[in-house]
């Protein structure tokens, strides 16, 4: 399968403590974006990569929050010192910069619970 | 400011029937529009999606549409089957080439047998 894979499919971790998010896109993609989801609420973005460039980064993305795509492929997403107010679903997506509009294929998200 | 508005949180229609999912947005700047389909517990699944060069465009079942004077698309499901069950998310992106999506809050969509 070459969708966009996310891992883990499910965190709960305690708040305070770190936790990172893996994302690997499509291979042939060179984009790669992260959003966040709440419960009720559409997708909301985060940042995003053109290669291994973080191009932008979202008001959402506090300091605690950092994303690397460190050679071009896959990426993570780190946040420390986790508050409950980070509960949500992360979403990873891919998309290729080869034509002017193109759409973004999903991973199935991380679900993160922080009790 | 939620640019992307999708006023109606549900939505139920009969097997067989047309549905028809609404989304408004505000940026004059967005030009490429987009429909994905969501079920519980998993990633958002492109459906369709239309330029703003277009006012219309057709994939199977699924029609989108867009006014642009009026800053308005709508989803066109015809015939709904019970699989269409699930919740569905009006998408933007701007000219500024960066492809970030900005979604509407989404729309509960229940196909009844």
């Amino acid at each position: 399968d070459t969708g966009v894979s996310q891992d883990p499919r499910h965190k709960i971790t305690k708040r305070g403590q770190n936790v990172t998010f893996r994302c690997d896109p499509i291979s042939e993609h060179n984009r790669l974006y992260w959003y966040r989801q709440t419960l009720g609420q559409g997708p909301e973005f985060l940042t995003y990569f053109q290669n291994e460039a973080q191009l932008e980064k979202s008001r959402l993305l506090s300091d605690r929050f950092s994303a690397e795509r460190p050679k071009g492929s896959f990426s993570t997403l780190e946040i420390q010192r986790t508050e409950q107010g980070d509960s949500a679903m992360y979403l990873c997506a891919s998309s290729s910069r080869g034509r002017m509009n193109t759409e973004a294929f999903f991973g199935q998200g991380t679900r993160l619970t922080v009790v | 400011d939620q640019q992307v508005k999708q006023n109606s949180p549900s939505l139920s229609v009969q097997e067989g029937r047309i549905s028809i999912l609404n989304c408004d947005y505000t940026n004059s700047m967005f030009d490429y529009f987009l429909w994905y389909k969501k079920y519980p517990a998993e990633g958002p699944t492109f459906l369709i999606s239309i330029s703003s060069i277009k006012d219309k465009n057709e994939d199977g079942r699924f029609t989108v549409f867009l006014n642009k004077s009026a800053k308005h698309l709508s989803l066109h499901i015809v015939p709904s089957q019970p699989g269409d069950s699930a919740v569905y998310f009006c998408a933007a992106s701007a000219s500024d080439n960066t492809g970030k999506l900005i979604f509407g809050q989404g729309t509960t969509l229940q196909v009844k047998p």
